[in-house]
């Protein structure tokens, strides 16, 4: 158990539909960060928070959007869903912005989210 | 932007066989860091190397960091079933977020 919690776990939906990913990080860990996981993909990087502020942004669709609330929590919103948003969405938190020093990412369990 | 590759995508070996997983990245890392993910699950933290040409032992695993911080390498010594998953390195350069590599997908026969 990596102190990481999301949910849903699952999660079917339909096309045009418009969901909500949520996260709470690890007692302490002010970093949370967004990424999207598909078949036979990496971890593709969405966006990061670092208590309360939006530090950085990777290959997230116009349609997506991100907040990280004042005790820290996370959520990603995901609408107008596509087919091809069909993925593993994991949630992971660190201590530390970014640093040279030890800053590993602690990973939630994920949420499942199929669109038909 | 910055691109970690790694190879391979897939490895199957023989229970006690060794492994080699390798990264490289397109521009220089300030420190890499390797994950691994069992199959169904999350990925989970191995190791963080930050020094050029740094060396690190973790029982069967040793990780290794390029002398140029542009590449980096995983070994399992004879490989156990208890290794499968797919092991991710990810690298960042200065100030920026960790970039994944797309992994390489482990699989042991018993």
């Amino acid at each position: 158990d990596s102190g990481v919690t999301q949910t849903p776990k699952h999660l079917i939906t339909a096309t045009g539909q418009r969901v909500t990913l949520r996260c709470s990080p690890r007692s302490g860990d002010l970093s949370v960060y967004w990424y999207q996981q598909s078949l036979d993909q990496g971890l593709q990087f969405l966006i990061q928070y670092y208590n309360g502020e939006e530090r950085a942004k990777g290959n997230i669709l116009e349609r997506f959007s991100a907040q990280q609330f004042p005790d820290l929590h996370s959520e990603l919103n995901l609408s107008s869903l596509e087919l091809g948003d069909s993925a593993l969405y994991f949630c992971a938190s660190s201590l530390k912005l970014w640093t040279r020093s030890l800053n590993e990412q602690f990973f939630g369990p994920g949420t499942r989210l199929t669109v038909l | 932007g910055q691109q970690v590759m790694q190879i391979p995508q897939y490895q199957h070996v023989q229970e006690g066989e060794d492994f080699t997983t390798y990264c490289n990245s397109s521009t220089t890392l300030s420190n890499i860091q390797w994950y691994k993910q069992r199959p169904g699950g999350h990925p989970v933290f191995l190791i963080q190397l930050v020094k050029s040409g740094e060396v690190k032992k973790q029982k069967r695993l040793t990780f290794q960091f390029g002398e140029a911080k542009k590449n980096s390498s995983l070994h399992i010594t004879a490989t156990q079933t208890t290794d499968v998953g797919t092991y991710f390195c990810a690298g960042n350069s200065g100030n920026t977020p960790l970039v994944f590599g797309k992994g390489t997908r482990l699989s042991v026969i018993a």
